[in-house]
């Protein structure tokens, strides 16, 4: 089945403590791409990737990071969170070339920093 | 810079009304243009899309229409259920740019 993989999908932590949230695609897409959504804000784009080793700034990258070793992951990273990053994140992938592609979405991790 | 912009919600209808959530975009080029639907608890399902000026995407019974010169697509249905329960967002795409607008809540009574 094709799909988008996120873990974990909910998440409580503690300011300051590293974490990474993982993402998977099956579908050989070269673009994947981090979203946030927060209530009235809809959805915001953190960062995206064109193919592996290629990564670049969305809307609101600050305070996070991301990897693109391999073409189906990619991980998010946030290396010393903060309450301001509680939100419901979503890991989306598409192919890349050309305007036609929709972007197919994960399932979403709800993250709590206190 | 590229943006969307959507009707405020929620919008809330009776079993079988007829549905209209607005979009309208702004891009620098010619977008592709999207609807997106989240149910609770879910990640974001494309419902239809279109890829040009005059296109007609359709699915599930709801329609959109690119239109290029008031630069919209909204989203209708003509008789909407209470399975249609759910957040709908408007996005766009140019190049590698995805943009959605800030999501409609729609619930619908039986």
């Amino acid at each position: 089945e094709a799909q988008v993989t996120q873990n974990p999908r909910y998440l409580i932590t503690v300011t300051g403590k590293k974490l990474t949230v993982t993402c998977s695609q099956n579908m050989n897409h070269e673009y994947m791409s981090w979203y946030r959504q927060d209530p009235g804000l809809g959805l915001r784009q953190i960062y995206y990737s064109m193919n592996v080793e290629v990564t670049d700034k969305g809307d609101v990258p600050e305070g996070y990071k991301v990897s693109r070793k391999e073409k189906r992951n990619f991980p998010l990273i946030l290396e010393s969170p903060s309450p301001n990053q509680t939100s419901l994140y979503f890991c989306a992938s598409s192919f890349s070339p050309g305007l036609l592609y929709e972007q197919y979405f994960g399932p979403g991790t709800r993250l709590t920093v206190t | 810079g590229n943006s969307v912009t959507q009707m405020e919600g929620p919008v809330t209808l009776s079993e079988e009304a007829f549905l209209t959530i607005n979009c309208t975009y702004t891009a620098t080029g010619y977008p592709s243009l999207f609807w997106y639907v989240q149910y609770p608890g879910e990640g974001l399902q494309l419902l239809l899309k279109a890829t040009k000026a005059d296109d007609k995407g359709s699915n599930k019974g709801f329609e959109a229409t690119y239109r290029k010169e008031t630069t919209s697509f909204h989203l209708e249905k003509g008789s909407v259920q209470v399975s249609d329960s759910a957040v709908y967002f408007c996005a766009l795409r140019l190049g590698q740019n995805f943009v959605f607008g800030p999501g409609t809540r729609l619930s619908v009574l039986p």
